[in-house]
C-alpha cells in the first residue's frame, strides 16, 4: 500500500515560534504537496515540489517556507507561527507527470492538526 | 481558484444511489477529472478519476458529459460510511514540471439511516 505519513497528528505551538511540520512517502513520487485546510476554504495549495531543492509557491506561501533534501521528505516550515496559521495541514505525493493525458492519482497523508496559541 | 463547482451539501437515504454533480466548464481537451472524498479528521482518499468515458470501479462510477463541462460520481448503495466530504477536482496547467491539484469546497454528503 502507498504510505504518505505526516510525523505529527497534533501540535500546540506559541505564537512566534518556529515549527516544522515533516512528511515521508515511500512510493518513490517525484512530487510532493502542502496544503491547509480551513472550515468553508476546502484545500488550498501552499508550496509544492517537483523534484529534490525544487520548491514552488502555491496560492497562500506567505508565511511558510519548504525544504525538500531528499526526495521522500518533504518539510513546511513556519519561521514564526502566528495564530492565524492555525489549520489542519496535509501533504500530498504523486508520480511525475507523463504528460497531460496522464492520470496520476495523489495520495494524502493523514494531516497534522496545528493550533497556535 | 477552483476550477470545479459543486453544491455545498446533499442528502442521501442509506441503501439509495446518490449521485454528486461538478461544474467543470473551464476544463481543458486532456485533462482528467478526479474525485476524492474525506472523511472527518482524515486525509482526503482517492475514488475515482476519468478523461471522457464513463469510469465504474469497486467504489464508484464517473458520468462525465460529452462535452466534458460537467460529470457526476455515483456511488451505487451509499452506507452510512459514505457521509463524508467529496471533491471534484481537475489539474491546473502544467507549472514548473509538475501541475497543481486544485480542490474547492466540495459536496459534504450526509447519508441518512
Amino acid at each position: 500500500d502507498v504510505k504518505v505519513t505526516q510525523s505529527s497528528r497534533y501540535l500546540v505551538k506559541r505564537t512566534g515560534e518556529k515549527v516544522f511540520l515533516e512528511c515521508v512517502q515511500d512510493m518513490d513520487h517525484e512530487n510532493m504537496f502542502w496544503y491547509r485546510q480551513d472550515p468553508g476554504l476546502g484545500l488550498r495549495l501552499i508550496y509544492f515540489s517537483y523534484d529534490v531543492k525544487m520548491k514552488e509557491k502555491g496560492d497562500i506561501p506567505e508565511g511558510y517556507s519548504v525544504s525538500r533534501e531528499k526526495k521522500e521528505r518533504f518539510s513546511l516550515i513556519l519561521e514564526s507561527a502566528s495564530t492565524n496559521q492555525t489549520s489542519m495541514y496535509l501533504c500530498a505525493s504523486t508520480n511525475r507527470d507523463r504528460g497531460p493525458s496522464s492520470g496520476n492519482t495523489i495520495y494524502f497523508g493523514e494531516g497534522s492538526w496545528l493550533t497556535v496559541v | 481558484d477552483a476550477k470545479t463547482t459543486q453544491p455545498p451539501s446533499m442528502d442521501c437515504a442509506e441503501g439509495r444511489a446518490a449521485n454528486l454533480p461538478c461544474n467543470h466548464s473551464t476544463i481543458s481537451g486532456n485533462e482528467y477529472v478526479y474525485w476524492y472524498r474525506q472523511i472527518h479528521s482524515q486525509g482526503p482518499q482517492y475514488i475515482i478519476h476519468g478523461l471522457k468515458n464513463n469510469e465504474t470501479n469497486e467504489m464508484a462510477s464517473l458520468i462525465i458529459t460529452e462535452d466534458r463541462k460537467s460529470s457526476t460520481l455515483i456511488l451505487p448503495h451509499a452506507t452510512l460510511r459514505d457521509t463524508a466530504v467529496y471533491y471534484c477536482i481537475v489539474r491546473e496547467n502544467k507549472v514548473a514540471g509538475t501541475y497543481k491539484y486544485i480542490f474547492g469546497t466540495g459536496t459534504r454528503l450526509k447519508v441518512l439511516a
